[in-house]
């Protein structure tokens, strides 16, 4: 199947930990995004690569690192987790502006 | 700065009556917009682009420059459009789309 797909869908951690959501899409697009969907289910933007560069780094706390080993994925690392860090974690891709985006089903994140 | 607004949290219309999801825009250059739409829990699914001029499961969306706007209408709701819809914009520069706080779309039976 081609699409966006996000690993692991659920991740229940501890307060201070540090994990990691992946993110893999084999539309040979050029562009990859995450964005944030938080408990108002609104969505923001926190980071886009093209083609392994970062292009867009909007304001995160630098505790999130996204890494891009090639065009076709791109991780977000998160260092000691805060509560506020809870939300649904969605990565994207798209080729054109004018095209969209293609979304991966989220990774509900939860902070205890 | 690209900014969507839409008004509305809220929508709630019985099966069968006509729906029209409110979005408003502000960007200074030619932009490019869209819907999509979530269903619960599940992933965000385009819906339609401006530029295509298509209809998708009954919604059509037409762009009006003057009044900054790109409402979402369909003539006869039915229970299966409940969904929360986004609006969202991309202008110029690393492709970024910007999302409107989102509309929850509930058809009663």
């Amino acid at each position: 199947d081609t699409a966006v797909s996000q690993t692991p869908k659920y991740l229940v951690t501890q307060m201070g930990n540090d994990k990691s959501i992946k993110c893999e899409q084999n539309l040979g697009h050029d562009t990859m995004y995450w964005y944030k969907q938080d408990s108002k289910k609104f969505l923001k933007i926190m980071f886009s690569y093209n083609n392994k560069e970062l292009i867009i780094n909007e304001t995160v706390p630098n505790r999130f690192s996204p890494k891009s080993p090639d065009k076709a994925h791109l991780n977000l690392h998160i260092n000691s987790l805060e509560l506020g860090d809870s939300a649904v974690y969605f990565c994207a891709s798209s080729q054109k502006r004018s095209y969209g985006y293609t979304f991966g089903s989220g990774t509900r994140l939860t902070v205890v | 700065a690209q900014r969507v607004t839409q008004p509305e949290k809220l929508l709630s219309v019985f099966k069968g009556a006509p729906v029209e999801l409110k979005c408003n825009y502000s960007y200074s250059g030619s932009p490019e917009l869209f819907w999509y739409v979530q269903y619960s829990r599940q992933r965000l699914q385009l819906l339609l682009r401006h530029i295509s001029r298509e209809s998708i499961k009954g919604f059509t969306a037409d762009l009006n420059k003057g009044e900054t706007s790109f409402h979402l209408k369909k003539p006869f709701a039915q229970e299966e459009d409940s969904a929360m819809y986004y609006c969202a914009l991309s202008g110029l520069g690393g492709n970024k789309l910007v999302f409107g706080a989102g509309t929850i779309l509930r058809v009663k039976s």
